[in-house]
């Protein structure tokens, strides 16, 4: 099936520093989400992309629709405690499906 | 936005009772909503899809028998795990999506199942 790698599996960063997370797949995605998981919750939307090339913010969090439509790219600038969590991406397992497979996720941790 | 409701939040059962877990969808509804199950460090894994009105479809490796699920109303999917045991212990999570091919999936915030 359908696979996401996503890396780096975990960062451990300065408060301020800016992040870059990725994630790719050996087959095209028509559409990619960023979720977000606090501890001990369910993940939250963060950023969805349907278009190839697409670039889209939410507030300090950048997330980019590769064109080989094989990747994603999730940046978040000026980092504050709050980011801390996990970052996941997700995708449908077929176009139009609303069945999810997800990255293995990227563990932020920020030091103060 | 769309929300999704799970209860509990969480559960300690003793080995081989059955949990109830309720995904409710409050303000839309939801003819299909997806059962994950996730493990200490781990991803997301889907578990089955729920459909209203009709059986649920379980992803392979998943006992369709020891992970009930039913679907009685569209705001409304019930997971039950039965005759528990600690290898059950987990998050469970599920999510939800109002209409259409381009609306993302909304998530509860799980139940942490202690099988003890």
């Amino acid at each position: 099936g359908q696979q996401l790698n996503q890396s780096p599996q975990s960062m451990f960063i300065q408060e301020g520093e800016d992040v870059s997370m990725n994630c790719t797949s050996s087959s095209i995605f028509n559409t990619w989400l960023w979720y977000k998981q606090d501890p001990g919750e369910g993940p939250v939307l963060l950023i969805a992309l349907y278009k190839a090339g697409e670039l889209t913010s939410n507030g300090r969090l950048t997330a980019q629709f590769g064109i080989t439509r094989k990747d994603s790219f999730l940046n978040i600038s000026a980092s504050i405690p709050s980011d801390v969590g996990i970052y996941f991406c997700a995708g449908p397992v077929a176009q139009g499906a609303q069945k999810l497979v997800f990255g293995q996720g990227t563990r932020l941790t920020i030091n103060p | 936005g769309a929300v999704v409701s799970q209860h509990p939040s969480w559960v300690i059962c003793k080995s081989g009772t059955s949990v109830k877990i309720e995904c409710r969808s409050l303000d839309f509804q939801a003819t299909t909503m997806f059962w994950y199950r996730q493990f200490p460090k781990q991803s997301l894994m889907l578990m089955a899809t729920s459909n209203e009105g009709s059986k649920a479809t379980y992803e392979q490796g998943v006992e369709k028998d020891k992970f009930l699920i039913n679907h009685a109303s569209l705001t409304l999917s019930t997971l039950t795990v039965t005759s528990a045991h600690p290898e059950d212990s987990s998050f469970y999570i599920c999510s939800a999506s109002s209409t259409g091919p381009n609306s993302p999936l909304h998530f509860g915030n799980g139940t942490r199942l202690t099988v003890t």
